[in-house]
């Protein structure tokens, strides 16, 4: 079983719609987790760490759900510019140290 | 500037040749990472490294080999054991095991 799972997508929305996307991860030992953002042929880039009380950046807020073993990202107020692919992360599950990702959600927002 | 620099940014090799991809950060990260990325698919995890001198293996490690001599340097050499070696490498480091990470700009690999 891969050690984070994501729904590949793709969300096509429309601007101004409100998306979420989850993240589920497999070893309950997990420390650390993350949401990074990837442009096509770009490298990904830290969007925001996801803290057990939840946390929230301008128009993006991540929670975190240690019982059912998942985090979630919910974009507000979509623009174009959110259209990528948004990858989650995970530390320290199997391995200390041990920082694996998800297969990344595909989001197209459109005018 | 501080940063992770990858080079170089696109590498042809013929096949049955080993290619080995740079990797370095001034950013005093200890642990540093190595992964794959074929076209739409996620990030696959090949090696990573918490310490200079120890690293371990991955998902996806087979064909793939590394070394930490230094703080500063984590070069990956892709083997011509790798069946499949044509893919988009990323080399990220982070100040430790548990933190978040930061990428390279990437190795595009293709093999002719």
């Amino acid at each position: 079983r891969k050690e984070v799972e994501q729904d590949p997508g793709p969300f096509n929305v429309p601007e101004g719609a409100t998306v979420a996307f989850n993240c589920t991860y497999s070893n309950s030992a997990s420390q650390s987790f993350f949401w990074y953002r990837q442009d096509c042929r770009k490298e990904p880039k830290l969007l925001m760490s996801v803290y057990s009380s939840g946390n929230e950046d301008g128009r993006f807020t991540a929670q975190l759900n240690r019982a059912s073993q998942y985090i979630s990202l919910l974009i507000r107020d979509s623009k174009l510019s959110d259209s990528a692919t948004y990858l989650c992360g995970q530390a320290g599950g199997t391995s200390y140290g041990k920082l694996t990702f998800g297969q990344g959600t595909i989001l197209t927002v459109h005018p | 500037d501080g940063g992770i620099t990858q080079s170089p940014k696109y590498l042809f090799r013929k096949e049955g040749q080993n290619v080995t991809l740079s990797c370095e950060q001034n950013l005093n990260h200890d642990a540093m990472y190595w992964y794959r990325q074929d076209p739409g698919q996620g990030l696959r995890l090949i090696y990573y490294s918490q310490i200079v001198n120890d690293f371990q293996k991955g998902d996806i490690a087979e064909g793939y080999s590394v070394s930490r001599e230094k703080k500063e340097s984590f070069p990956l050499t892709v083997t011509s054991a790798q069946k499949n070696p044509t893919a988009f490498y990323l080399c990220a480091s982070s100040i430790s095991g548990q933190t978040e990470a930061f990428f390279g700009q990437g190795t595009r690999l293709t093999v002719v």
